[in-house]
Parts: C-alpha cells; sequence; structure tokens
C-alpha cells in the first residue's frame, strides 16, 4: 500500500496568511493526488484533483502542485471559511489511501 | 445539481450486517463509478470500497479491511448504490460516506454525501 505522510498535522495561522502544507507518497504517484477540506461534523469537501487542479467552483485562492512523491496545497490569504483540516489522497492505486490530515487553526 | 443522500445508519451488535444506502440525484447514475468512504470517530478519512459503471463492468474494489465482509451493488433503475456490511465489528463504527467519482471512471471523488453514522456494540 502507498503511504501518505502530511506535515504539519496541525498549524496555528491568521486571517490573511499563506499556509502551505505538504503531503509526501511512499512511492511515485504521478500527478494522482487529491484535496479535500473536512469541517467539523461535516462531509469532506473536494478541492483539488490532479495535484493541481481545482475543482468546480473552488475559489483560486487555493493551489496545489508537485508530482511524484512530493506535493503541496498552498491557500493564499486565509479566510476564517478556511479553518478546517485538510486530507490528501492518493488515486494512483488500490487501495486508495489518505495523508493523516492538517488541522489549522486560528491563531 | 448532483445529491448524495445516505440512509440505514443505525445501533448495530457485534457481528450483525446492515445495509446502507445511497440515493443519487442530478446525474446521469449509470455512467459513473461510486464509491464508499468512512471516518471513524476523532479519526482520518479510510476508502471503503468502489463499484464502476456497468459500462466498465460494474466491477468491484475494496480496502483490505472490510474485503470479504462488505459488499457493493448498484441499482441504476433505482439510482442506488449500497454497502451490504456482514460480521461487522467495533473497528467498523463509523460515518460512512457515499461519493460520485469527478468523471465517468475518473478518480477522485468530486461529489460526497452527508454521511449517515454505524455504531458497532453490544
Amino acid at each position: 500500500d502507498i503511504q501518505m505522510t502530511q506535515s504539519p498535522s496541525s498549524l496555528s495561522a491568521s486571517v490573511g496568511d499563506r499556509v502551505t502544507i505538504t503531503c509526501r507518497a511512499s512511492q511515485g504517484i504521478s500527478n494522482h493526488l487529491a484535496w479535500f477540506q473536512q469541517k467539523p461534523g461535516k462531509a469532506p469537501k473536494s478541492l483539488i484533483y490532479a495535484a493541481s487542479s481545482l475543482q468546480s467552483g473552488v475559489p483560486s485562492k487555493f493551489s496545489g502542485s508537485g508530482s511524484g512523491t512530493d506535493f503541496t496545497l498552498t491557500i493564499s490569504s486565509l479566510q476564517p471559511e478556511d479553518f478546517a483540516t485538510y486530507y490528501c489522497q492518493q488515486y494512483n492505486s488500490y487501495p486508495l489511501t489518505f495523508g493523516g490530515g492538517t488541522k489549522v487553526e486560528i491563531k | 445539481e448532483v445529491q448524495l443522500v445516505e440512509s440505514g445508519g443505525t445501533l448495530v451488535q457485534p457481528g450483525w450486517s446492515l445495509r446502507l444506502s445511497c440515493t443519487a440525484s442530478g446525474f446521469t447514475f449509470g455512467d459513473y463509478g461510486m464509491s464508499w468512504f468512512r471516518q471513524a470517530p476523532g479519526k482520518g478519512l479510510e476508502w471503503v470500497g468502489f463499484i464502476r459503471s456497468k459500462t466498465y463492468g460494474g466491477t468491484t474494489e475494496y480496502a483490505a479491511s472490510v474485503k470479504g465482509r462488505f459488499d457493493i451493488s448498484r441499482d441504476d433503475s433505482k439510482s442506488i448504490v449500497y454497502l451490504q456490511m456482514n460480521s461487522l465489528q467495533g473497528e467498523d463504527t463509523a460515518v460512512y460516506y457515499c461519493t460520485r467519482l469527478r468523471g465517468v471512471s475518473q478518480w477522485p471523488p468530486q461529489y460526497w454525501g452527508q454521511g449517515t453514522l454505524v455504531t458497532v456494540s453490544s
């Protein structure tokens, strides 16, 4: 199975900050990487697919990059509605696997 | 508007069976692969399994943790995907989410249902 390692596991940031979350795969996954946002008590929301493509309706403050084993999710200017937990997921091969999540909290 | 509505979650005893349903609307259901995910209380996301569209054989894939116990099926005439869960154990306690793939056979999931809670406890 492909292991996905996210860092940090949590971070504190202020409104307006630029935030970067990293995700590392235990083996190469090309660009078969997705990012999801989840708020407490809610279903996940799909943000990014193919490492850098925004899902329909997702604001451009979210961006993704990377290929192979190393990936990043960047939020350009953190807003109150962005405080949530973010997960990466590889879909290069079965079983699909997720990173452990990064909780973004208000400083 | 794409909508996915899960149902069937409840409290069951260890060893029991349970079937979850996911009713879809807002798209041509039969064209898309559908997948189930779950999230144990306070934990991260876990992929459960996937069923391809009939165009791609309607075949399934499962996580090792559920393979042989869980079965995913679909009724395209009713726009419903099912998750049959057998021999349930405490570690199966989770919110179960139904998802639709981004494209007809393209990962990752784009749409998620609201989830349904399954609790396995004596």
